[in-house]
């Protein structure tokens, strides 16, 4: 069964500066999609950013990238020029490609502080 | 135009009680969700419908019966509610399998409701 691990209850980041959130996940399958979803306290569930594991190039969305290393099982999420309006809870999912189900594995989550 | 929505949004009620969270989504895809987030905000999914046939059913008590009338729908009853049940539960939706190479078949979260078992 696959795992996400996310090793960081709690970050906190200067605004304008930059944070990486850590996520490692474990799977024995070759093809799968990772993601990173953020919870502001409205606890709306929003996509930031997508990644396929076919794919060697690091997928990027405006201020977010990630570092996708396939072999060390790592997808970590980097936020460039943090925002007061990036403090929320993150996300690290997992989702098999080409299976009967579309579910997702989530990390525990973590909770990254925004300070001005 | 709301994408997923959910109702009601807060649910306070007695043990005991059964209650039902409504699901509806306006974008057309075949499969629909529900997730259960605790007190600790973890996230895991409990059920999943593709065109009203029930796909995953995870270990989850017999008290927690979906029901899909159609594939916009997914509703979650919950019978005899014990205070563990309290947390937030979200619905999602997307279609099961991706068209094409650049299809992309994400999931679209609804607001949650959040369920407080006194």
């Amino acid at each position: 069964a696959q795992t996400v691990t996310q090793s960081q209850p709690e970050m906190s980041v200067q605004e304008a500066e930059t944070v990486t959130l850590s996520c490692t996940y474990d799977t024995s399958e070759s093809d799968y999609y990772l993601f990173w979803y953020k919870q502001p306290p409205s606890r709306q569930m929003i996509l930031v950013i997508r990644q396929e594991a076919y794919k060697q190039q690091n997928a990027t969305e405006n201020r977010f990238s990630v570092n996708f290393q396939k072999a060390a099982k790592s997808f970590s999420l980097k936020i460039s020029d943090s925002q007061l309006g990036d403090a929320a809870m993150y996300f690290c999912a997992y989702r098999s490609v080409g299976g009967a189900t579309n579910k997702l594995i989530f990390g525990t989550g973590t909770l990254l502080a925004v300070q001005p | 135009d709301t994408a997923v929505s959910q109702t009601p949004k807060y649910l306070v009620t007695q043990m005991g009680n059964d209650k039902s969270i409504k699901c509806e989504q306006n974008l057309g895809h075949d499969t629909m969700y529900w997730y259960k987030q605790d007190s600790k905000k973890f996230l895991k999914i409990m059920f999943s419908y593709n065109n009203k046939e029930l796909i995953i059913n995870e270990t989850v008590p017999n008290r927690f019966s979906p029901k899909s009338p159609d594939k916009a729908h997914l509703n979650l009853h919950i019978n005899s509610l014990e205070l563990g049940d309290s947390a937030v539960y979200f619905c999602a939706s997307s279609q099961l399998k991706t068209i094409g190479l650049a299809g992309h078949n994400e999931q679209f979260f609804g607001p949650g409701t959040r369920l407080t078992v006194l």
